[in-house]
């Protein structure tokens, strides 16, 4: 299994939204509703954001939210804010019991 | 609140079987909806799965790290440990345990330890 491919930036001025992207396979994103997304910030550990593709986590704000259209995901962060500066990771159940993460994308906020 | 922590070696030579442990506070390693993973990152890289493992012992593995790496729970201690055999300067990374919680009709990672840093150096 080879890891999901995202961008490694995006940037965004505050009040803007901008949208992450996290391209799998007919194997793992495209086959299961099991995406999830992280939030990590330097030297913290990741942060669950958003599960089962929609989802959020209770306490995170729903400026925050994700979508997935065939072996795609994406996550879209409105609104922006400095304190969403940080890295945000997808993952992906693969079958068979393994799961697979993204390359990471580092988010700045101008 | 749940709250995991790994203990690690730090420092450790290449050719060698360093063994990481992740305790687990604040709720019971044996919950049958639960599983138990480590992720690692390498410095500036992205997450990479290592593997699961259930309170039972059953183990799920990363193809590619499968020839190296074994996975075992203590559930009297409320911890699980990796072993990873064999390191070279690529297994150096940040190594995270987290829960992966199936408690619904989804899995997730829903709650990781903070990570620690293990460096692979002669």
């Amino acid at each position: 299994q080879s890891a999901l491919t995202q961008p490694p930036s995006a940037s965004g001025s505050p009040g803007q939204s901008v949208t992450i992207s996290c391209t799998g396979t007919s194997s793992d994103v495209g086959a299961y509703d099991y995406v999830s997304w992280f939030q990590q910030h330097p030297g913290k550990a990741p942060k669950l954001i958003i599960y089962e593709v929609t989802k959020r986590p209770s306490g995170v704000p729903d400026r925050f939210s994700g979508s997935k259209s065939g072996n795609t995901a994406s996550l879209t962060v409105s609104g922006l804010q400095a304190g969403d500066e940080a890295d945000y990771s997808c993952s992906s159940y693969a079958g068979s019991n393994n799961w697979v993460f993204g390359g990471g994308t580092k988010l700045t906020v101008l | 609140q749940l709250q995991l922590q790994e203990s690690g070696p730090g420092l450790v030579k290449p050719s060698e079987t360093p063994s990481l442990t992740c305790t687990v506070s604040g709720g019971s390693i044996s919950d049958s909806s639960l599983y138990w993973g480590w992720i690692r990152q390498p410095p500036g890289k992205g997450l990479e799965w290592i593997g699961n493992i259930y309170y039972t012992g059953s183990t799920y593995y990363s193809p590619s790290l499968k020839s190296r790496v074994a996975m075992s729970v203590d559930t009297s201690k409320n911890q699980f440990s990796l072993r990873l055999s064999s390191v070279t300067a690529a297994d150096t990374a940040v190594y995270y345990c987290a829960r992966l919680d199936c408690s619904s009709v989804t899995c997730r990672f829903d709650c990781w330890g903070q990570g620690t840093l293990v460096t692979v150096s002669s």
